[in-house]
C-alpha cells in the first residue's frame, strides 16, 4: 500500500521534554510538510521540505525542528521552547512543491503535554 | 496577499437535502483551490481541486465546486446529503507560479452535521 504513516497515534510527554514525531511516505514524493491543528482552527504550516537535505520554515516554526536526510522521512521534533505544544500534528507529502499538486495526509499524531 | 475565508463554521442539513459550504479567497496570482474533508481524529482527504482548467470541478462522493473568479468564490455543493458526509471540511488556496515555493493557506474549516 502506498501512503503516509505517522507514529505514534497518541503521544504524552511531560513539560520541558523534547519529543520527536515520525512521518514516513512511500509515494516517492519530493515535498513533505508538517502542520499543526488546534480545535476550531485550520491547519498551520510548521515546516516544509521540497527536496532531501533542504527545508524551510513555515508560519509557526518557533519551538520546532526538522530534518530531511532521506526522501521518505521527515521527522518533527517539538522542543521545550514550544510554549503550547499540545495539538494534533499532521504530516503531508506532494509530488513536488508546485501549487497545483495535491497534498496527501497522514493520519496524524495527537500530542498532549502534561 | 492570499487568504481564504470559510463563511460558516457549522452547517447542519437533513439527510437527503442539498449541501452548500461556502468559501471565498483572495490571491495575487492564479490560484489553485482545493477542498479537503477530515473525519474525527483522522488525516485530511482530497475531495476535489481546481487548477485553471474547467471551472466546474467534480470530486469524490458526489461533491462538486465551481470556481467563480468574479466573485472570488469556490463553494462546495452536493445535491443530496448522506449521514457519512458528517465531517470537517477545509477550503485551501495555493498560489505562486510553478517552479517557485508555493504558499498554502487553509481555511478555518466548516463542520457539517447531518440530521436523520
Amino acid at each position: 500500500d502506498g501512503g503516509i504513516t505517522q507514529s505514534p497515534k497518541y503521544l504524552f510527554r511531560k513539560e520541558g521534554q523534547n519529543v520527536t514525531l515520525s512521518c514516513e511516505q512511500n509515494l516517492n514524493h519530493d515535498a513533505m510538510y508538517w502542520y499543526r491543528q488546534d480545535p476550531g482552527q485550520g491547519l498551520r504550516l510548521i515546516y516544509y521540505s521540497q527536496i532531501v537535505n533542504d527545508f524551510q520554515k513555515g508560519d509557526i516554526a518557533e519551538g520546532y525542528s526538522v530534518s530531511r536526510e532521506k526522501k521518505e522521512s521527515f521527522p518533527l521534533t517539538v522542543t521545550s521552547a514550544q510554549k503550547n505544544p499540545t495539538a494534533f500534528y499532521l504530516c503531508a507529502s506532494s509530488r513536488a512543491g508546485s501549487n497545483t499538486d495535491t497534498q496527501y495526509f497522514g493520519p496524524g499524531t495527537r500530542l498532549t503535554v502534561l | 496577499a492570499q487568504s481564504v475565508t470559510q463563511l460558516d463554521s457549522h452547517v447542519s442539513v437533513s439527510e437527503g437535502t442539498p449541501v452548500l459550504l461556502r468559501c471565498n479567497y483572495s490571491s495575487s496570482y492564479s490560484p489553485s483551490l482545493f477542498w479537503y474533508v477530515q473525519h474525527p481524529n483522522k488525516g485530511l482527504q482530497l475531495l476535489l481541486k481546481y487548477t485553471s482548467a474547467a471551472t466546474l470541478v467534480k470530486g469524490i462522493n458526489g461533491f462538486e465546486a465551481e470556481f467563480k473568479k468574479s466573485e472570488t468564490s469556490f463553494h462546495l455543493t452536493k445535491p443530496s446529503a448522506h449521514m457519512s458526509d458528517a465531517a470537517e471540511y477545509f477550503c485551501v488556496v495555493s498560489d505562486v507560479p510553478r517552479g517557485s515555493a508555493s504558499k498554502i493557506i487553509f481555511g478555518s474549516g466548516t463542520r457539517l452535521s447531518i440530521r436523520p
